[in-house]
């Protein structure tokens, strides 16, 4: 069935690098995203989100892009720094009636 | 009010009996949901609730499990002879609509044993 994923199971960049994280969707039907951070043993943390009737929004040092013409997502972090560590996670939301769906994630390390 | 809260924080049971989680959502949303997160996975859908009323169940959603809202302020997860397959952690995630980010709780880790 239809699903969101993620391209990279795992990212390690160098403290003060950029960082990208990307996800895959596959429903055509969502129109609202939502990247989210978890460290361990914590609950996921909303990070940003983006509506489809647009293909970029920033936040602080974060900056999503969307791609609707090949359903792809984008989270750039910008001056990673050690506390940025964590599985990133895209949802989407098919039906705006129901509830987000996550993909797998992304385990980002900061090497200092 | 801090946030949403999860109780309680580890749980650990026998194969067979009975356990119930709670979920206090920020008081303001009108939504609340539970997803189920096994290691190096994503959350899965469980359910959910607007207010009292629940609205949608996951497939994953045996009929060993059963979630309550009563009057729409927190919420109960229980879960009936309990299997070592459901050792996961329990998340619980509240938002004031479709449209807003879920605030998530730091989840019931369960493990059955």
């Amino acid at each position: 069935g239809e699903s969101v994923g993620l391209h990279l199971p795992t990212l390690s960049v160098q403290e003060g690098d950029n960082s990208i994280i990307n996800c895959a969707y596959s429903n055509s039907a969502s129109d609202y995203f939502i990247w989210y951070k978890q460290e361990s043993g914590k609950g996921p943390q909303f990070i940003i989100d983006i509506r489809s009737n647009m293909d970029k929004r920033q936040g602080q040092r974060v900056t999503v892009l969307l791609n609707k013409t090949v359903k792809h997502l984008s989270l750039q972090i910008a001056a990673t720094q050690p506390g940025d560590s964590a599985v990133y996670f895209c949802a989407e939301n098919p039906d705006r009636n129901n509830d987000m769906r996550f993909g797998a994630g992304t385990r980002l390390t900061v090497k200092p | 009010d801090t946030g949403v809260s999860q109780n309680p924080r580890h749980k650990i049971t026998k194969r067979g009996q009975n356990v119930t989680f709670r979920c206090d959502p920020i008081s303001e949303h009108n939504r609340l949901y539970w997803y189920r997160q096994t290691l190096g996975q994503g959350p899965e859908f469980l359910t959910y609730f607007q207010n009292e009323a629940q609205l949608e169940k996951s497939r994953l959603l045996s009929d060993r499990f059963s979630a309550e809202r009563p009057k729409g302020s927190f919420s109960t997860l229980e879960i009936q002879r309990t299997e070592q397959g459901d050792s996961a952690m329990y998340l619980c995630a509240s938002s004031l609509n479709t449209r807003s980010g879920y605030t998530f709780g730091s989840g019931t880790r369960l493990t059955v044993v």
